[in-house]
């Protein structure tokens, strides 16, 4: 079955300190990887995508992710947050063939000054 | 600027009544999608178009319907029958249907629909 998983629900992380958001998936098929980040009352809005190419990939604000076959992870990074980080992070997944992304439950990110 | 607009941005309803969300874009994107947001369940699919008078059922279509009779608009309507509508509702659109995913989905910025 075709799935992805956060698996952080909360995440809390002192101002300037580093931080990841973990995603995994499960899949036997291509996929496309996307991050997604919401603020209060807010849609989504898109951090980065990885569609082929260089695993690494860097986003807006800072944001980077990094894309691994084997481990089937697209894990979330920033070296430095700041308190305007403070949002809900989504990980969402294209299954090649398939038109919907799917969605992880998404990850709360609280910056504690 | 090209955008997806939701309105209006509070809806309230009373039992039984049925209400319409709107979603409109102006981004000549082809597939347009309709999704529920509750804390902690991340975000479900409830309907899917992609393209005029066509669209399919999500994970959680009951007590819902939709239409597409234009490219730019895709209304939702919370009927009666939905028994727990309170929650936050996102609509979205991505460009090149047949291609999958790929390009990702651009959002609107939600309507919170509560029951009073």
């Amino acid at each position: 079955a075709q799935s992805v998983t956060q698996l952080d629900s909360q995440v809390p992380v002192f101002e300037e300190a580093p931080v990841e958001l973990r995603c995994n998936y499960s899949s036997s098929v291509s996929v496309y990887l996307f991050w997604y980040v919401q603020y209060p009352n807010q849609g989504l809005q898109l951090l980065l995508k990885y569609l082929s190419g260089s695993t690494l990939v860097k986003g807006i604000n800072g944001f980077e992710a990094e894309f691994n076959k084997s481990q089937t992870s697209f894990h979330l990074r920033k070296p430095s947050v700041h308190i305007s980080d403070t949002a809900e992070y989504f990980c969402a997944v294209s299954f090649f063939g398939n038109e919907k992304l799917t969605f992880g439950t998404g990850t709360r990110l609280t910056i504690i000054p | 600027d090209g955008g997806i607009t939701q309105s209006p941005k509070y809806l309230f309803r009373k039992e039984g009544q049925n209400v319409t969300l709107s979603c409109e874009q102006n981004l000549n994107h082809d597939a347009m999608y309709w999704y529920r947001q509750d804390p902690g369940q991340g975000l479900r699919l409830i309907y899917y178009s992609q393209i005029v008078n066509d669209f399919q059922k999500g994970d959680i279509a009951e007590g819902y319907s939709v239409s597409r009779e234009k490219k730019e608009s895709f209304p939702l309507t919370v009927t009666s029958a939905q028994k727990n509508p309170t929650a936050f509702y996102l609509c979205a659109s991505s460009a090149r249907r047949s291609l999958g995913a790929q390009y990702g989905y651009t959002f609107g910025s939600g309507t919170r629909l509560t029951v009073v």
